[in-house]
């Protein structure tokens, strides 16, 4: 089994400020790390993911995530956020053929 | 491609009445799957199709869901009757891939009301 704990559901930040986006997660298997992001009335899109390889990941709009083994953590970061970041961003893990597991979000808030 | 559709965007329906949630996945995808989002559960998966067969319903809350996927490019997830718990934003979204190490691609949702 799997699952995927994202320790804030609320962040919020002030603009141009750095921020991170906690994730735990918990597997029996090798995993594949993604996080994702939604923003209001809109679908999730993948913002980037962790399959093998380097543990920093680099994804789209200036985010990244490292990939900590011993700590079975997937943290996001962004060292500047813009007030167009405002989202949900989702952590989520899959592998071993196990179905996707979403965590329940944290709501990130860009104050000007 | 212009990604996964979904309709209706907005559903507003009276207890008991029978809702039909509409999706054509990205093509060439062969693997399908509905969510359902809601501030107490979160997005939890109902059920998802490899090459439109059905592979895991466990997650379908009860026997008033039902899913099909008639082709490669058409599926449904039906409620009926339908109840206000089942108010909620119902995702679904396709993948090359599948989910072990594909990437998601999910579509702008239909949400639903029911009264």
């Amino acid at each position: 089994a799997q699952s995927v704990t994202q320790l804030d559901s609320q962040v919020p930040v002030f603009e141009e400020a750095p921020v991170e986006l906690r994730c735990n997660y918990s597997s029996s298997v090798s995993v594949y790390l993604f996080w994702y992001v939604q923003y209001p009335n809109q679908g999730l899109q993948l913002l980037l993911k962790y399959l093998s390889g380097s543990t920093l990941v680099k994804g789209i709009n200036g985010f990244e995530a490292e990939f900590n083994k011993s700590q079975t953590s997937f943290h996001l970061r962004k060292p500047s956020v813009h007030i167009s970041d405002t989202a949900e961003y989702f952590c989520a893990v899959s592998g071993g053929s196990y179905i996707p597991t979403f965590g329940r979000g944290t709501s990130l808030i860009v104050h000007p | 491609d212009a990604g996964v559709i979904q309709s209706p965007r907005h559903e507003v329906t009276e207890m008991g009445q029978e809702v039909t949630l509409r999706c054509k996945p990205i093509s060439g995808h062969d693997y399908l799957f509905w969510y359902r989002q809601t501030m107490m559960r979160g997005l939890e998966l109902l059920i998802y199709f490899n090459n439109n067969v059905p592979i895991d319903d466990s997650g379908m809350p009860e026997d008033r869901f039902s899913a099909k996927m008639p082709n490669a490019s058409f599926s449904t997830l039906k409620i009926q009757p339908s109840e206000p718990r089942d108010s909620a934003v119902y995702f679904c979204a396709s993948s090359l891939q599948g989910f072990e190490a594909g990437e998601l691609f999910f579509g702008e949702g239909s949400r639903l009301t029911v009264l």
